[in-house]
């Protein structure tokens, strides 16, 4: 069965900081991963994906993620962090094949100090 | 496109009332399913249903009942409201098949509470 763990349960940064997001998954073949965000309220905007290919993908919103097999993680990195980003973040993990029936963690809530 | 939609948006029920939570897709996706988030969980696959007449259960489908006679409508129904089913149910669809364009698109939510 596939599962994904998000080891962070709240994280705080400072606005222009860095940001990473953890996320780990557990897939017996080549997964779908995708970042998705929710802002309060609101419901669930993807933010990038994997399917295949280059392991660093590209999203929205300067957004970025890379896909570690070997580690079986996948990331979520931005450079510097505006105070819109504060919002719930969600990885979540799909059956190779499709974007359905996918297994999300149990999100990360970023807040960002001015 | 309105993309899915989600009716109603809030919605309070007395323990043992049962309702219908409606959702539609105008994008001819194969794939919809209802999921719930709770607080500290993430969200959690309900049922699901990968074309008309065709359901399947997911991680938590206790207490609730879903049919497919179009394309385009998936509601949830709940027989018999219970507090535990307290939530905010989101109904989600996509392309049946794979493919680096296919993604899940979200409703906008129903926030559910049973009293």
């Amino acid at each position: 069965a596939q599962s994904v763990t998000q080891p962070d349960i709240h994280i705080t940064v400072s606005e222009g900081a860095s940001l990473e997001l953890r996320c780990n998954y557990s897939y017996g073949a080549t997964p779908y991963l995708f970042w998705y965000v929710q802002s309060p309220g609101q419901g669930l905007q993807l933010l990038l994906k994997y399917f295949s290919g280059d392991t660093l993908v590209q999203g929205i919103k300067g957004f970025e993620a890379e896909f570690k097999r070997s580690q079986s993680s996948f990331n979520l990195r931005k450079p510097s962090v505006h105070w819109s980003d504060a919002a719930e973040y969600f990885c979540a993990v799909g059956p190779g094949g499709t974007a359905s029936k996918l297994t999300f963690g149990t999100g990360t809530r970023l807040q960002v100090t001015l | 496109n309105a993309g899915v939609t989600q009716t109603p948006k809030f919605q309070v029920l007395k323990t043992g009332q049962s309702m219908t939570l409606q959702c539609a897709q105008d994008m001819n996706h194969e794939y919809m399913s209802w999921y719930r988030q709770d607080p500290g969980m993430g969200l959690r696959l309900i049922h699901y249903s990968v074309g008309a007449g065709i359901t399947d259960q997911g991680e938590v489908p206790n207490g609730y009942n879903v049919s497919r006679s179009t394309t385009e409508d998936f509601p949830l129904r709940l027989l018999s409201a219970a507090p535990s089913q307290t939530s905010v149910y989101f109904c989600a669809s996509s392309y049946q098949t794979g493919g680096e364009n296919n993604e899940q698109f979200f409703g906008p939510g129903t926030r559910l509470t049973v009293l």
